[in-house]
C-alpha cells in the first residue's frame, strides 16, 4: 500500500532563511506528487505538483526517485509562507491521494 | 472559481446522535471526497465517490457512511455519534482525482 510520510511535525525557520520541507513516499509504480498548503483560516489548496515542474510562491520540489523523496523547498523563505503543508501522492490508476501527516511552518521575523 | 460548500462551519453534537455532513460543489465534478483532518495525522480519506450513487470505502470508514443521490452533493453520515469522531471534516471535490478542492470545514465535537 502507498504512505507518505512527513517527518518533521513543526519546522520553524526566521525570515529570508532557506527552507526545506521533507517528504517521503513508498509506492511500488510511477506516483504523481504533490504538496498541498493551508494558511491560517484558509482552505486547504494544491501549491505544486511535481509533473508540472513550475515553481510557485517561489517554492520547488523535484521527485527524487532514487531516493522515493519529494522535498519542497524555498530558499529565502517570508513570514507569509508560514502555513500547514501536506504531500500528497497519487497512484498510477488516479483514484485518489494519500496525504502525509503535515509539516506546521513558522517563519518568524 | 470552483466552490466548494460545507452545510456547517461549526457542530456540536451528543454521543449517540445521528449526524449529517453536507458538502456541495458548483463545478460539474465527477469525484467528490470526505476527509478528517487530526492533527499528527494529517487527511485520512474516509470516503469517496466517483459518479452518482457510487461510493469507495477511503482508509477509515468505519463508523462512517455517505450517500450521493445528484452529482453535486455529498452527505458524510454518522450513525451514531462518539466521542472519537470530534474532528476536522473536510469535504472536497475534483475532475481529476489528484487536483482536489476543498471546502472549508466542519469542525465536529461530540461531546
Amino acid at each position: 500500500a502507498q504512505r507518505v510520510t512527513q517527518p518533521e511535525k513543526l519546522l520553524s525557520v526566521f525570515k529570508g532563511a532557506p527552507v526545506e520541507l521533507k517528504c517521503n513516499y513508498s509506492y511500488s509504480g510511477s506516483p504523481e506528487l504533490f504538496w498541498y498548503v493551508q494558511y491560517s483560516r484558509q482552505r486547504l489548496q494544491l501549491l505544486l505538483r511535481h509533473i508540472s515542474r513550475e515553481s510557485i510562491k517561489g517554492f520547488t520540489a523535484d521527485l527524487n526517485k532514487g531516493e522515493t523523496s519529494f522535498h519542497l523547498k524555498k530558499p529565502f523563505a517570508q513570514e507569509e509562507d508560514s502555513a500547514m503543508y501536506y504531500c500528497a501522492l497519487s497512484e498510477t490508476s488516479g483514484s485518489r491521494l494519500t496525504f502525509g501527516e503535515g509539516t506546521q511552518l513558522t517563519v518568524n521575523p | 472559481d470552483v466552490k466548494v460548500t460545507q452545510s456547517s462551519r461549526y457542530l456540536v453534537k451528543r454521543t449517540g446522535e445521528k449526524v449529517f455532513l453536507e458538502c456541495v460543489q458548483d463545478m460539474d465534478h465527477e469525484n467528490m471526497f470526505w476527509y478528517r483532518q487530526d492533527p499528527g495525522l494529517g487527511l485520512r480519506l474516509i470516503y469517496f465517490s466517483y459518479d452518482v450513487k457510487m461510493k469507495e470505502k477511503g482508509d477509515i470508514p468505519e463508523g462512517y457512511s455517505v450517500s450521493r443521490e445528484k452529482k453535486e452533493r455529498f452527505s458524510l453520515i454518522l450513525e451514531s455519534a462518539s466521542t472519537n469522531q470530534t474532528s476536522m471534516y473536510l469535504c472536497a471535490s475534483s475532475f481529476l482525482p489528484s487536483e482536489q478542492y476543498f471546502g472549508p470545514g466542519t469542525r465536529l465535537t461530540v461531546t
